[in-house]
């Protein structure tokens, strides 16, 4: 299996700024994911990270408020931009490799937003 | 569309009893189903996976899942609830390398 760690473990924001979260993985992956679980509520997709390009947004998520990057297999970034009280959530990073049909997530991220 | 359907947002069995909680996809062809269980304030860890093969998964903790197409269910059980086994539980199909959850069960367990 893969492990994966996030930093920050949580925070606490005010409205109008951004929080960037990291995601860091410790093998190879090819797929890397970003989700959002709002409160009390199941797991939504933003996005797809794409190595190297611009990752690949699920309905209803768009680049500038969640900005997304991966410079490498191991390593990608969430920003929650202009952040507003509905932006609280715990953010989750995933990965997983061709050969395994499961993805494995890091611990999360949980965000308030004041 | 691709989902998945969790009956019952809540269940609560005794301890020692038995654990079963459902699940039901609707998918044109068989997909990948998984199991996973958040513990508070956890990220999600993976119970179990059908692929292909045989129908009846078992997973880590004693829990076990059976693939029905003729049902398009994936029910997670396990004979005997422990202290332990409280939790949210997720059940999730894959659809082009992408995680579809269903909306969770959150599983009590008491005295």
């Amino acid at each position: 299996s893969a492990v994966i760690s996030q930093k920050p473990s949580r925070d606490i924001c005010q409205r109008g700024t951004s929080l960037t979260i990291q995601c860091q993985v410790d093998s190879q992956v090819t797929m890397m994911f970003w989700y959002r679980q709002q409160p009390g509520q199941s797991l939504t997709l933003i996005a797809t990270a794409n190595q190297g390009s611009e990752a690949t947004y699920e309905s209803g998520f768009v680049i500038d408020k969640f900005p997304i990057s991966r410079p490498n297999l191991t390593f990608s970034t969430l920003t929650v931009s202009n952040m507003s009280p509905e932006d609280s959530s715990i953010y989750l990073c995933s990965g997983a490799r061709d050969r395994d049909h499961e993805q494995y997530f890091g611990p999360g991220t949980r965000l308030t937003v004041t | 569309a691709q989902s998945v359907t969790q009956l019952g947002s809540h269940v609560s069995v005794s301890e020692g009893a038995l654990v079963l909680l459902r699940c039901n996809y609707s998918s044109s062809v068989p997909p990948y189903l998984f199991w996973y269980v958040q513990y508070p304030n956890q990220g999600l860890q993976l119970l179990l996976k059908y692929t292909t093969g045989a129908t009846l998964v078992k997973g880590i903790n004693g829990f076990e899942a059976e693939f029905k197409k003729s049902e398009t269910s994936f029910h997670l059980t396990k004979p005997s609830a422990h202290m332990s086994d409280a939790a949210e539980y997720f059940c999730a199909s894959r659809r082009s390398n992408k995680l579809i959850f269903g909306a969770g069960t959150r599983l009590a367990v008491h005295p």
